[in-house]
Order: C-alpha cells, then structure tokens, then sequence
C-alpha cells in the first residue's frame, strides 16, 4: 500500500513531555499538509511543506509547534512541552503537484494529553 | 472569510434513499479543484469525488455525483441509493490554482442513514 502513512496512530503524552508525529507521503508527492482536528470539529490547516522547506506555516501556533520536512524521510510535526488543549486528531495528507489533484490523507494519529 | 461553507450540520435520510449534501465555495481564482472526503466514526479521511474549475461535466464516482453550478459557487454532493454504511461526516474541501495548494475544508455535514 503506497498511501500516506502516519504514526503512530495513537499516541499518549504527559503534560510538558514532547510529542512527535510522522508522515510519510505518498510515493511521488512533494506537497504535505498537517491539519489538526477536535472532537466534533472540521480539519484546522496547520501548516504545508514540500521537501526541506516550509510554505506557509500559518495556521501553526506560534510557539511549542515546529515541522519539518526533510530531503530524506518522513515529515515530522513536532509538539514540546504538550498541554491537555493539545489533544487532538492531527491529519497528514499529500498531494502532487497540479491543483486538479486530490489530497490523500493518512490515518490520522490521536494524540491524548493526560 | 469563509471558502467553504457547508450549511447543514446534520442530515437525515432514509436507507436507499438519495440525499444532497450542500457545498458552497469562495474563490477568485480560474482554476480550482472542489473535492469531497468521507470521515466515518472510526476516522479516517476518504476521498470521495473531485471537480476541477474546468470540467463541463459533474464528476460521477459510483453512487457520489457531484452537482457543481459554477455560477453559483456550488458543488453539492449527491449520494444516490443510500446505504447504512454512509452514515458518517462529509467535507467539502477546494484547493485553489492560483493562491495556494493549500487543501481548505468546510465544517462538515454528518449524515445518519436510518434503516
């Protein structure tokens, strides 16, 4: 299965612990998304990469948030220091380079702030 | 301002019924794509459907067809034969040519199929 795959799907993190979250794209794609998503919620642009470098970053917290998207391996969405407000599905997709193509997502991981 | 708006919170439709899930968009780019994903309780984003700016013909995948009135900024999903198996919420996204890639998403709408 060549889809976009995310891990881990479920993770759990102590309040101030750092969570880090993967996705890696779908074979041929240079563009990746992270969307984060509450309970009963829409999906929350956070930020699109393509490799090694950040497009837009707007919809990231300003602090405690970093990704990354290096030339080799998965992108990483990076939280230090997590806060219960913290808990959330967060989305990777990927895309190719025309518009006219569709975003294909990954699983999602569930991260859980206890 | 909103880019998408998809103005029905929940809908209800009997089993093998058709329903219509409402989609409007705002852009003022040409060139666009208008997609629909399926999020079921278990969580996952499928892809359902796409529409691109230029296409003359609605999209058509299975039971999905996608109504798209360019004039009126709309791109209703169509689900004919409703199954219980599509109970779950629908995203209306767009990615626009000329701004960004940038997948924007509505609210969503959660459909319940009643048997």
């Amino acid at each position: 299965n060549a889809g976009v795959m995310q891990n881990p799907r479920h993770l759990v993190r102590r309040r101030g612990q750092e969570a880090r979250l993967r996705c890696s794209p779908m074979k041929g794609h240079s563009h990746v998304y992270w969307y984060r998503q509450l309970p009963e919620e829409g999906l929350k642009f956070m930020v699109y990469l393509q490799k090694e470098n950040i497009i837009d970053e707007s919809g990231m917290p300003k602090e405690r948030f970093s990704a990354e998207f290096p030339k080799e391996g998965p992108s990483i969405l990076r939280i230090q220091q997590v806060v219960r407000g913290d808990s959330a599905a967060y989305f990777c997709a990927s895309s190719g380079d025309r518009v006219n193509t569709e975003a294909f997502f990954g699983q999602g991981t569930r991260l859980t702030v206890v | 301002a909103q880019k998408i708006t998809q103005t029905q919170p929940g809908m209800f439709v009997q089993e093998k019924e058709a329903v219509t899930l409402d989609c409007t968009y705002d852009t003022s780019d040409q060139s666009y794509g208008l997609f629909w994903y399926k999020q079921p309780s278990s969580g996952e984003m499928i892809f359902l459907i796409y529409q691109g700016s230029y296409d003359e013909q609605n999209a058509t995948e299975g039971r999905y067809s996608l109504n798209f009135q360019k004039a009126r900024k709309s791109a209703n999903l169509v689900i004919s034969a409703s199954q219980l198996g599509d109970s779950a919420m629908y995203f209306c996204a767009m990615r626009e040519g000329e701004g960004s890639y940038i997948p924007t998403f509505g609210r969503g709408t959660s459909l319940i199929v009643h048997p």
